[in-house]
């Protein structure tokens, strides 16, 4: 079963942040949390991950609480080619499975 | 610099039948994961190998699948005796071998059986 809480579905106006919150409250300190999404019909794309320091690449930025138990994807600008469903996904830094787990997701669509 | 390959993106097979899937990972990623996608639900881990050698197959369903990534060449999803039940999206990804490198997945291979 997977190990993190997400809503099921937002909405977001395009040109806006997207703020996709995710619940790993039994997170340990050796899992990473990790973001991918699926737009409909292709293969997931990967889009951040990061262990306890906030991250962010050309993608999105992603903010980890303090003590881990939760962390927020952020696509600062949000298109229309944004409207996927977003997976978050903790996974062991080394010593577990290498698989990836993955829930429901939130199903994000972008509004124009 | 050409990501996860698999071919084909479409196969249809007759109950009995075998179905092969083929994924070629990302140039200089080692490990190489499969994955399905059965309709209107989430992806589930099935295998994971590295070069000649199956790491986790604890997804695998115990009979009909089977998987090798050889020395050369694609890795290889294969069905036996195919069922209705089969019908899905087989999603390939692949990693490099250090720890926390992030696994890329493919378009996959949707696979129909009348």
């Amino acid at each position: 079963d997977a190990k993190t809480t997400q809503p099921t579905s937002m909405d977001c106006a395009e040109g806006r942040a997207a703020n996709l919150p995710c619940n790993h409250s039994t997170i340990s300190g050796n899992e990473y949390v990790y973001w991918y999404r699926q737009i409909h019909s292709q293969g997931p794309q990967y889009i951040i991950h990061g262990l306890k320091n906030n991250e962010t690449n050309e993608m999105a930025s992603l903010i980890i609480t303090e003590d881990r138990k939760s962390s927020t994807l952020i696509l600062p600008h949000a298109t229309l080619r944004d409207t996927a469903v977003y997976y978050c996904i903790v996974r062991p830094t080394q010593g577990g499975s290498e698989k990836l787990v993955f829930g429901k997701g939130t199903k994000l669509t972008v509004n124009p | 610099n050409a990501g996860v390959m698999q071919n084909p993106r479409h196969l249809v097979r007759r109950r009995g039948q075998e179905a092969r899937l083929r994924c070629s990972p990302m140039k200089g990623h080692s490990h190489v994961y499969w994955y399905r996608q059965l309709p209107e639900e989430g992806l589930k881990f099935m295998v994971y190998l590295q070069k000649e050698n199956i790491i986790d197959e604890s997804g695998m369903p115990k009979e009909r699948f089977s998987a090798e990534f050889p020395k050369e060449g694609p890795s290889i999803l294969r069905i036996q005796q195919v069922v209705r039940g089969d019908s899905a999206a087989y999603f390939c990804a692949s990693s490099q071998a250090h720890s926390n490198q992030p696994q890329h997945f493919g378009d996959g291979t949707r696979l129909s059986i009348l």
